[in-house]
């Protein structure tokens, strides 16, 4: 089974708009981390943010913030005010347990911004 | 304060060839992760080396090694190289706890032909 499902291959937005990009989780491990990163075209992972398992609130970086909803295992990213430079693929990906685990990625969804 | 740095950017290699990727970690993390991305098996974790240890692995074959040396930069290797193994590789560097300080390189970018 998928741990990390992305559900939207690709998404468009207008410039200056929010967009949601969904990313469901599967794990039975109580402790856990969910991150977030953008990779443009060059192939460069960057990271964007991160949430884990315990926080009590939901992380927000800028324009960015998670939208943890930990019952229904998942962790959608909201990219508010939209500029053309997010136009990317997002990956979602966890790592399980309190150790230093690998990360699983989901399949991505890809952003375009049009002005 | 410097990223991770991955070189070379971009090779071509040959059926049968064999190559080594370098990685530098962030200054101060221990950690040093690699991942294989294509189109078709999307994002794959190989193994991760901390404090010149291999602490995990993936599904990969022997072909597929790496290494870390006491700077904690690393370097991964694949023998005999196939068709298949055209992929970005990228590396991600950490403090080696459960934290969330994970960050990831630019890439190598392998073409095999």
């Amino acid at each position: 089974a998928q741990k990390i499902t992305q559900t939207q291959p690709g998404m468009f937005v207008q410039e200056k708009e929010a967009v949601t990009l969904d990313c469901t989780y599967d794990t039975s491990d109580p402790s856990y981390g969910l991150f977030w990163y953008k990779q443009p075209s060059s192939g460069e992972m960057i990271f964007l943010i991160y949430q884990g398992s315990y926080d009590q609130q939901n992380a927000t970086e800028g324009r960015y913030s998670l939208n943890f909803q930990k019952a229904r295992k998942s962790a959608n990213l909201v990219i508010s005010a939209s500029q053309l430079g997010d136009s990317a693929m997002y990956f979602c990906a966890m790592r399980e347990g309190p150790g230093n685990t690998p990360l699983v990625f989901g399949k991505g969804t890809r952003l375009s911004v049009i002005a | 304060k410097a990223g991770v740095t991955q070189t070379p950017r971009y090779l071509i290699k040959t059926r049968g060839q064999q190559v080594t990727l370098s990685c530098s970690p962030i200054s101060g993390h221990r950690s040093v992760s690699w991942y294989q991305q294509t189109p078709g098996q999307g994002l794959q974790f190989l193994f991760e080396y901390f404090s010149e240890t291999q602490r995990n692995k993936g599904n990969f074959p022997g072909r597929f090694s790496g290494r870390q040396f006491s700077n904690s930069r690393s370097e991964m290797n694949v023998s005999t190289l196939e068709l298949g193994d055209s992929a970005l590789y990228l590396c991600a560097s950490s403090l080696g706890d459960s934290g969330n300080t994970i960050y990831f390189g630019e890439g190598s970018w392998l073409t095999v032909v």
